[in-house]
């Protein structure tokens, strides 16, 4: 069982159409980041959130940071091809420790 | 975003070599480098944490002794895989995070990762 479960595992949406990714867990974190990445690649880092209830925006993503703490989601308006890719969120239990990763969801944005 | 680099990015070798690969922050001191394993489809699972001169911590499952660690500096860590067999073949991705005083105390910045292959 992971601490971090993603949801959904797979998206596959038309260009223009909107899409939410979910990340979900019974423990607290004292920050929360989301990634992207792509295939033969690093993860790149999106945007990192701190504070229970915050809500972040990156042009067309939203971010979200649930107020206990314990669950994120990323939202993305009228997305586009170049927004294919894997979404990954990673959460620290302190300020400074290791990363816990979620499964991922790989979405697929079709022009 | 601070830049961190791996090399090699790919490496093909045959069963029973080692085989070394090189993480450094470019611009950027990192008091604390992660290594990563990623299969294909899958998502990244953390092998080991090293800090600047002492010795890595291992997840629950790692092999220490085959996947040794050394991070001599506050630029450069690397991960040897020794003795490969082709079930070490995977994607392995290093990550690095500044020191507590640094504007990017709370961020990972991950290298572009790079391929094993072990014929």
């Amino acid at each position: 069982t992971q601490l971090l479960e993603q949801s959904p595992q797979f998206l596959s949406i038309q260009e223009g159409e909107n899409l939410t990714v979910y990340c979900n867990s019974s423990s607290v974190f004292s920050s929360l980041q989301w990634y992207r990445q792509e295939p033969g690649e690093g993860p790149v880092l999106l945007v990192t959130v701190v504070t229970g209830g915050e809500v972040k925006k990156l042009k067309r993503l939203t971010f979200q940071f649930g107020d206990a703490r314990k669950d994120s989601s990323l939202h993305i308006t009228a997305a586009q091809p170049g927004d294919t890719g894997l979404y990954l969120c990673a959460g620290a239990r302190a300020a400074g420790n290791k990363l816990t990763f979620g499964g991922g969801t790989r979405v697929l944005v079709k022009p | 975003g601070a830049v961190v680099s791996q090399h090699p990015s790919w490496v093909i070798c045959k069963s029973g070599t080692s085989v070394k690969i090189e993480c450094r922050s470019l611009d950027f001191q990192a008091t604390t480098m992660f290594w990563y394993r990623q299969f294909p489809k899958q998502s990244l699972m953390l092998m080991a944490t090293s800090n600047e001169g002492s010795k890595a911590t291992y997840e629950q499952g790692v092999e220490k002794d085959k996947f040794l660690i050394n991070h001599a500096s506050l630029t450069l860590s690397t991960l040897t895989v020794t003795s490969a067999h082709p079930e070490d073949s995977s994607f392995y991705i290093c990550s690095a995070r500044a020191g507590e005083r640094s504007q990017w105390r709370r961020e990972q910045f991950f290298g572009p990762g790079t391929r094993l292959t072990v014929l």
